[in-house]
């Protein structure tokens, strides 16, 4: 069974940029979700989606993040403009049962910005 | 706010010595699950409790969430090397969300 696939892994880009990240679920996964991990520390949700819709993104700066998920499989996030404090690990996990179930994550895109 | 504190932050420990990891929150949860992440990888998830009290095993790694449900221990006996990498507990919330702490980065040197 492939996992959940996330690009790019790696992303530099100047403040004031625009940058997106991509996540393919694992098949069948209805519930998504994308967390900001500064290095080191716990996973910070940003947004769950329920297949097109969203659950929760109470804590998704509006004014900066977007995030979409076409026909409930693919997700994209995107930041503009990114800020230095937005240099993270952006990590996107999905789940068969949603809720407080097991999450699979895929490997993560590490962002910095300069 | 529902807040999941894990202490230590940092170990650093030879092989084959005992350690505990313990997560604490004021919140009831109602589940507790514990992850492992390796660096470049996403959090891989070992186990998940959901009764007060109880214990459950995975090889030299033993799980204990509390009697009321707002605290959690990981134990792990004869660390080795390949149990390096950052130990995450995570709450369940109503059935509705995890809560992830704030993580404690384990290093065992051969």
């Amino acid at each position: 069974e492939a996992g959940v696939a996330q690009s790019p892994r790696y992303k530099i880009i100047e403040k004031r940029q625009s940058v997106a990240f991509w996540c393919n679920p694992i098949s069948g996964h209805a519930t998504l979700y994308w967390y900001q991990q500064i290095l080191g520390q716990g996973p910070k949700l940003l947004i769950q989606f329920q297949n097109n819709g969203v659950v929760d993104d109470s804590q998704l700066p509006k004014d900066r993040f977007s995030a979409e998920r076409l026909k409930g499989v693919d997700s994209t996030l995107k930041i503009q403009p990114a800020k230095l404090e937005d240099s993270a690990v952006y990590l996107c996990a999905s789940s068969f049962h949603g809720g407080a179930g097991e999450q699979y994550f895929g490997p993560g895109t590490r962002l910095t910005v300069t | 706010t529902q807040l999941l504190e894990q202490s230590p932050q940092f170990l650093s420990i030879q092989e084959g010595e005992n350690l505990t990891v313990y997560c604490n929150s004021s919140s009831v949860f109602s589940s507790l699950q514990w992850y492992r992440q390796e660096p470049g990888e996403g959090p891989v998830l070992l186990v998940t409790v959901v009764t007060g009290g109880e214990v459950k095993k995975l090889k030299r790694l033993t799980f204990q969430f509390g009697d009321a449900r707002k605290d959690s221990s990981l134990h792990i006996t004869a660390a080795q090397p390949g149990d390096t990498g950052l130990y995450l507990c995570a709450g369940g919330v109503n059935t509705d969300k995890l809560i992830f702490g704030t993580g404690t980065r384990l290093q065992v040197f051969p």
